[in-house]
């Protein structure tokens, strides 16, 4: 089975923290993602991966940095976090688009607070 | 960008009763997914539905896709207590999409009770 880690599953951090979120899969899988899920507005594509240190911007960019400098662990970055970045973070991974299989297989998230 | 509209926002059936779940988008699609999710948890991949097929089971779950009014729907049958969750739909960003991309709609929030 796919596994998808994610560092934590609580975290509290204050405004103006650089906040580090980590994600690690075991199945050599060429994407990756991360989404942040909020009350009303689904889920949102922050930034997405699909090979090592590439990147590309998802829909809600600003605020947030990302790195992938190995193959199974894709990082996100809060550059200095801000109380709107309150939010539940879900990472996720799939193979590269030519192998035909498309589903995602998501991590347990990590609900962070900035106070 | 929001591709999935999905319908109804939140459902309570009793358990054996069966839930259906709609989603509509708006682009040209490869295929559809749907999602579960239970609360607090991450999602849970169900069942995808090419954009070349009207109809796909799986145990319980049934989907249809009709891509002529870019919409499908995700039946539960003899729903269970367990089935309680937020189910989502999700489609590709289009006819390339190197990065596996997916699109998610708002969700529905099932709630079966005993």
């Amino acid at each position: 089975d796919v596994k998808v880690t994610q560092s934590s599953r609580y975290l509290v951090k204050r405004t103006g923290e650089k906040v580090f979120l980590e994600c690690v899969q075991d199945m050599d899988h060429e994407n990756m993602f991360w989404y942040r899920q909020d009350p009303g507005l689904g889920l949102r594509l922050i930034y997405f991966s699909y090979d090592v240190k590439m990147k590309e911007k998802g829909d809600i960019p600003e605020g947030y940095s990302v790195s992938r400098e190995k193959k199974e662990r894709f990082s996100l970055i809060l550059e200095s976090a801000s109380t709107n970045q309150t939010s539940m973070y879900l990472c996720a991974s799939s193979l590269w688009w030519g192998s035909g299989r498309y589903e995602q297989y998501f991590g347990p998230g990590t609900r962070l607070t900035v106070t | 960008s929001q591709q999935g509209e999905e319908d109804p926002q939140a459902l309570s059936i009793q358990e054996g009763e069966n839930a259906t779940m709609n989603c509509s988008y708006k682009t040209s699609i490869n295929n559809l997914q749907w999602y579960r999710q239970n609360s607090g948890r991450g999602l849970v991949h169900l069942i995808l539905i090419r954009s070349n097929e009207r109809e796909k089971h799986s145990g319980r779950l049934r989907v249809t896709l009709d891509t002529s009014k870019k919409s499908s729907s995700l039946l539960i049958t003899a729903s269970r207590a367990a089935d309680t969750a937020s189910y989502f739909c999700a489609t590709d960003a289009g006819i390339y999409n190197q990065g596996g991309k997916l699109i998610f709609g708002q969700g529905t929030e099932l709630s079966v009770k005993p």
